[in-house]
């Protein structure tokens, strides 16, 4: 079993809806990062959070917006999203809080589909 | 720049075959560590090994072994004996100690299928 949880599993939104996508983790880890995934691609990193900081955005539309509510949580809001958005959102964590050294544990991810 | 590459798209094998999934990496630091992860169609990535630049023991871990070669600048992974449940993506990444901090590079994926 993944120790990093992933909710909803599936999501289906339309272009004007608001929601979020949740992560947890209870390993004491310090970085948590969002990874977007298409089809046949490999993750393409969005987010990293250090220390519960925002360390690192990829230049990400800001019709994605991350949380960190603690160094537990981590959270993807989502709003105004378009049709190219529909992914699978995988959300990560690394004992190292720098995130340099340490392997990825991944969540199962969101499958998510904008219509 | 850090650049991960995998030339293998695909690979489809016969159950008991061994396979060799090749990776090949590109770093200006001198210090940097490189992963397999593998991806089977529930969709979670699963770590599998992590290697450091200082460190180029070859590495066996039941059916699985790894061949790391910094004169070549690449790390081989080798299923002996393939198995149905071996079927999966298998992503090579690269991560940088120096620079980059936080940003795993990871390559485009080898997608093997093991046949019964």
């Amino acid at each position: 079993d993944t120790e990093v949880t992933q909710t909803p599993k599936h999501l289906v939104m339309g272009m004007t809806n608001k929601k979020s996508l949740k992560c947890e983790q209870h390993m004491g880890h310090r970085a948590m990062y969002w990874y977007k995934q298409k089809a046949k691609k490999p993750p393409e990193l969005m987010f990293v959070y250090s220390y519960e900081k925002l360390s690192i955005n990829e230049s990400v539309p800001s019709r994605f917006s991350p949380e960190c509510p603690n160094s537990s949580l981590l959270n993807l809001h989502l709003h105004a999203l378009q049709p190219e958005d529909s992914a699978l959102y995988l959300c990560a964590s690394s004992q190292d809080g720098l995130g340099r050294t340490g392997e990825l544990f991944f969540g199962e991810g969101s499958r998510l589909t904008v219509l | 720049a850090q650049k991960v590459t995998q030339a293998q798209t695909e690979i489809s094998v016969v159950e008991k075959e061994d396979v060799t999934l090749d990776c090949v990496y590109e770093t200006r630091d001198t210090t940097y560590y490189l992963f397999w992860y593998k991806q089977p169609p529930s969709g979670e990535l699963v770590f599998l090994i992590r290697r450091n630049s200082f460190d180029e023991q070859n590495e066996i871990s039941g059916r699985y072994s790894w061949n790391f070669q910094k004169s070549t600048s690449s790390f081989n992974f080798t299923i002996t004996a393939s198995q149905v449940v071996d079927s999966a993506v298998y992503f090579c990444a690269l991560s940088e100690v120096s620079t980059n901090a936080g940003k795993s590079t990871f390559g485009d994926g080898t997608t093997l299928t093991v046949k019964p």
